[in-house]
């Protein structure tokens, strides 16, 4: 079975702050892509980075960056200097075979001025 | 930047009645999907769509629901007789081919509330 976990319900962090969002998963498959998804209060989901899991070295996009450990089939979400327009739900994400995007609950960031 | 459109935003029906959302995806995507995510939980596949077929679908995609493209734009998921569980934000994702690498792009939604 596929299942993504995200342990952490709620967050807070400080504007210009770091923080950290934590997203376990379990999968048989060797070859599989992770991806964080935003959902601020408008509804969308947007995609924020994505890891491709052949790849050793972890994704960074800007302010965004992941920790990657396949072994321990973990992807964590890294924001640094966190802005307030940061603040949404944030799913973690990943596909295996086939193109079902498994989803997990998903963790509410808030960024407090 | 190209984005996939959803109409309407909101649904208000009463439970027994037909409904359809729309989809418009990106012009030159060829794989679309349906999600939904019931209010306070995680986002459920539905469907995926491609060559004007269903390739694949969850167990949540009973014989209430099809999609189609009828006019070869327009990406259309059906609810033939609604139940009250059937309330929630529905999202259509659209990706440019059939590899994992390739994210899906999603709309807006479409809360619908059954009543």
């Amino acid at each position: 079975a596929q299942t993504v976990t995200q342990s952490q319900p709620e967050m807070s962090v400080q504007e210009a702050e770091t923080v950290t969002l934590s997203c376990t998963y379990d999968t048989s498959e060797n070859n599989y892509y992770l991806f964080w998804y935003k959902q601020p209060p408008s509804r969308q989901m947007i995609l924020v980075i994505r890891q491709e899991a052949y790849k050793q070295q972890n994704a960074t996009e800007n302010r965004f960056s992941v920790n990657f450990q396949k072994a321990a089939k973990s992807f964590s979400l890294k924001i640094s200097d966190s802005q307030l327009g940061d603040t949404a739900m944030y799913f973690c994400a990943f596909i295996p075979t086939g193109n079902q995007f498994y989803f997990g609950t998903g963790t509410s960031l808030t960024v407090i001025p | 930047e190209p984005e996939v459109t959803q109409t309407p935003s909101h649904q208000v029906t009463q439970m027994g009645q037909e409904v359809i959302l729309r989809c418009v995806p990106i012009s030159n995507h060829l794989y679309f999907y349906w999600y939904r995510q019931i209010l306070g939980q995680k986002v459920e596949f539905l469907v995926s769509f491609y060559n004007n077929e269903i390739s694949e679908k969850s167990e949540i995609f009973d014989d209430q629901f099809s999609v189609e493209r009828p006019d070869g734009s327009n990406f259309t998921l059906k609810i033939r007789s609604t139940k009250l569980e059937d309330s929630a934000m529905y999202f259509c994702a659209t990706q440019l081919d059939n590899g994992g690498n390739q994210p899906q792009h999603f709309g807006d939604g479409t809360r619908l509330s059954i009543l």
